[in-house]
């Protein structure tokens, strides 16, 4: 079955450095991958959508990669603010079955003033 | 728009009573999702509904768990009898017609405390 390992360690960084998450996966390579970030005590919120043929897409301060090559993809916040503390979740169908998404663990940011 | 709405936010149960929690998605969504979070096992998918039928719920950990969908604008889960191991937060999401292009819009999920 698909797995998907986040760090599950929290990443630590500075206020305005660049903030990278990873998501890899096993197994069969999806149609798409999602974002979403989760703040404590809410529902996970969507950020983001990358298919298989996008390399990269980008919304404001924010940077998905795909790759399908290495079954990864990396998520990037530049100039992250403390505002960006949260955690985020990689979430993808599973193999023949696009209706529906299984999610990370997420990882958790911290940005320090 | 109110976004998906739950009900209740927080719920405690004593074991071996009934639970029922309540969803109602955003109006035009046709798929709803009802996923547990917990810290051992993260988010997990227990059922989803496409056009108010039940599509998967290979997700539902065993026959005290059961949902239903009356109607494109409530869902419920209900727990019967209830166990301190169900105690989680349970999350209702939808999404329109075109996911996964728009992702899913969760509602702020039921605190469930079984003791």
């Amino acid at each position: 079955s698909q797995k998907i390992e986040q760090n599950s360690e929290a990443l630590n960084i500075q206020e305005g450095k660049t903030a990278t998450l990873t998501c890899n996966y096993t197994n069969y390579s999806p149609a798409y991958l999602q974002w979403y970030r989760q703040d404590p005590g809410r529902g996970p919120v969507f950020l983001l959508l990358i298919r298989e043929n996008e390399k990269e897409k980008r919304k404001e301060r924010l940077k998905v990669t795909f790759d399908t090559t290495l079954k990864q993809s990396l998520f990037h916040i530049t100039a992250s603010q403390p505002a960006d503390s949260a955690t985020y979740l990689c979430a993808l169908p599973p193999w023949g079955n696009t209706g529906k998404l299984i999610f990370g663990q997420g990882t958790t940011l911290q940005v320090k003033p | 728009d109110a976004g998906v709405i739950q009900s209740p936010r927080h719920e405690v149960t004593e074991m071996g009573q009934e639970v029922t929690l309540r969803c109602k998605p955003i109006s035009g969504h046709n798929s709803l999702f009802w996923y547990r979070q917990t810290m051992m096992r993260g988010l997990e998918l227990l059922i989803y509904f496409n056009n108010n039928v039940p599509i998967d719920d290979s997700g539902m950990p065993e026959d005290r768990f059961s949902a239903k969908m009356p109607n494109a604008s409530f869902s419920t889960l209900k727990i019967q009898p209830s166990e301190p191991r169900d105690s989680a937060v349970y999350f209702c999401a939808s999404s329109p017609p075109g996911q996964p292009y728009y992702g899913y819009t969760f509602g702020s999920g039921t605190r469930l405390t079984v003791v």
